[in-house]
């Protein structure tokens, strides 16, 4: 079954505007750990935010905020003041298990972004 | 920090010939790797977890025999993909876990990855 859903496969938004990409998940484990990765053209996995079960509040990490709703099992990424340089695929993962259990990521789908002037 | 390199980044071979993947972590020592698959516009699928010094574990599906994975230093995993035929072209990118956790909230370093056609 799928872990991670991604259900927007591609999305365009405009310059300077903030763009939501959502991410829902699923795991029995009250342990695990969501992060986001930005994929360029180039093919090179970014590391862009993190989000911890167990963290009481939303990550943020310059322009990129993540919408943690843990009840709705749901981590989406939030943009802010999209720049034509966040044209990319987006990924949403998942590790199973507390912090530094070193576990496998799960990927989802991506959505690709495009920014448009 | 935490920097992961591959090599090579772009490689053609005839179908029937075998190719070596590089993987290595430059300024820390990873004692797991993984080797991950994508296929274009599609995600990355995790094919094996390398462990130093140990047999590498395989996702099911994924021939262990087809795809060699040797994790025989700190710093370095190579994956061989043996009599390679056209379907095996793909994109192949590692990553490497830095057990100090020094390096924040992230957990896994990627590398660059590395582009096969089987011709």
């Amino acid at each position: 079954a799928q872990k991670i859903t991604q259900t927007q496969p591609g999305m365009f938004v405009q310059e300077k505007e903030a763009v939501t990409l959502d991410c829902t998940y699923d795991t029995s484990d009250p342990s695990y750990g969501l992060f986001w990765y930005k994929q360029p053209s180039s093919g090179e996995m970014i590391f862009l935010i993190y989000q911890g079960s167990y963290d009481q509040q939303n990550a943020t990490e310059g322009r990129y905020s993540l919408n943690f709703q843990k009840a709705r099992k749901s981590a989406n990424l939030v943009i802010s003041a999209s720049q034509l340089g966040d044209s990319a695929m987006y990924f949403c993962a998942m590790r199973e298990g507390p912090p530094r259990s070193w576990g496998k990521l799960q990927f989802g789908a991506g959505t690709q972004v495009v920014v448009t002037p | 920090g935490a920097v992961v390199s591959q090599h090579p980044s772009r490689v053609i071979c005839k179908s029937g010939t075998s190719v070596k993947i590089e993987c290595r972590s430059l300024d820390f020592q990873a004692t797991t790797m993984f080797w991950y698959r994508q296929f274009p516009k599609q995600s990355l699928m995790l094919m094996a977890t390398s462990n130093e010094g140990s047999k590498a574990t395989y996702e099911q599906g994924v021939e262990k025999d087809k795809f060699l994975i040797n994790h025989a230093s700190l710093t370095l995993s190579t994956l061989t993909v043996t009599s390679a035929h056209p379907e095996d072209s793909s994109f192949y990118i590692c990553s490497a876990i830095d057990i100090t956790g020094g390096q924040g909230d992230n957990e896994q370093f990627f590398g660059p990855g590395t582009r096969l056609t089987v011709l």
